[in-house]
């Protein structure tokens, strides 16, 4: 079965500043894709960057990359120039291949950053 | 176009109580999942459906139930309600063209906060 963990509860970071949130990850798959979900409080879940685990390019969404290791099994989200509006709840998330015709994800536990000004 | 709605957004129930959430995905989307989040347990998936048959159900007890109709919207039911289903339940939606077809991102609602007392 595959699992996700996020060692990191909480973290906090000043404005401008950079920080990197982990995620490691167990599975035989060799094909598979990972996410970081954004949840703000009080509103919903967005999608900030996916990696498709056949592509050896790190993924980058503007302000947001991540560092995907797949001998390691790591999967770490870097932001950068942080701004208040980052203050959330940060997902790593787990899918299988599409061709196992699943949109099912599995969560890590997640970690609340704060961006303080 | 709207994004996914989940209705109602709060609701008290009392224990031994039932209680059916809907969720409505945004326009053409076939795929919806349910997730239940907790403090306890985080994310967790309830189940999946698509073209209006269940594809994946995760470890919940039978009290948990759902449904999709014809035009994608999705039902989940939860009866004989114990304290400890107290949690954010969360849908999301994806554009799943066909079978085996490239990942699809998926779009979350705002959730419905279930309370049982």
């Amino acid at each position: 079965a595959q699992t996700v963990t996020q060692s990191q509860p909480e973290m906090s970071v000043q404005e401008a500043e950079t920080v990197t949130l982990s995620c490691t990850y167990d599975t035989s798959e060799n094909n598979y894709y990972l996410f970081w979900y954004k949840q703000p409080p009080s509103r919903q879940m967005i999608l900030v960057i996916r990696q498709e685990a056949y592509k050896q390019q790190n993924a980058t969404e503007n302000r947001f990359s991540v560092n995907f290791q797949k001998a390691a099994k790591s999967f770490s989200l870097k932001i950068s120039d942080s701004q208040l509006g980052d203050t959330a709840m940060y997902f790593c998330a787990f899918m299988k291949p599409p061709l196992l015709n699943t949109d099912k994800l599995i969560f890590g536990t997640g970690t609340r950053l704060q961006v303080f000004p | 176009k709207a994004g996914v709605t989940q209705t109602p957004r709060y609701l008290i129930k009392t224990r031994g109580q039932q209680v059916t959430l809907s969720c409505s995905p945004i326009s053409g989307h076939r795929s919806v999942s349910w997730y239940q989040q907790t403090p306890g347990q985080g994310l967790q998936f309830l189940f999946e459906y698509f073209s209006e048959t269940q594809r994946n159900k995760g470890n919940f007890p039978g009290r948990f139930s759902g449904r999709q109709f014809s035009n994608s919207r999705s039902e989940m039911n939860v009866s004989t309600l114990e304290l400890g289903d107290s949690a954010l339940y969360l849908c999301a939606s994806s554009l799943r063209l066909a079978e085996g077809v490239t990942i699809n991102e998926q779009f979350f609602g705002p959730g419905t906060r279930l309370t049982v007392l």
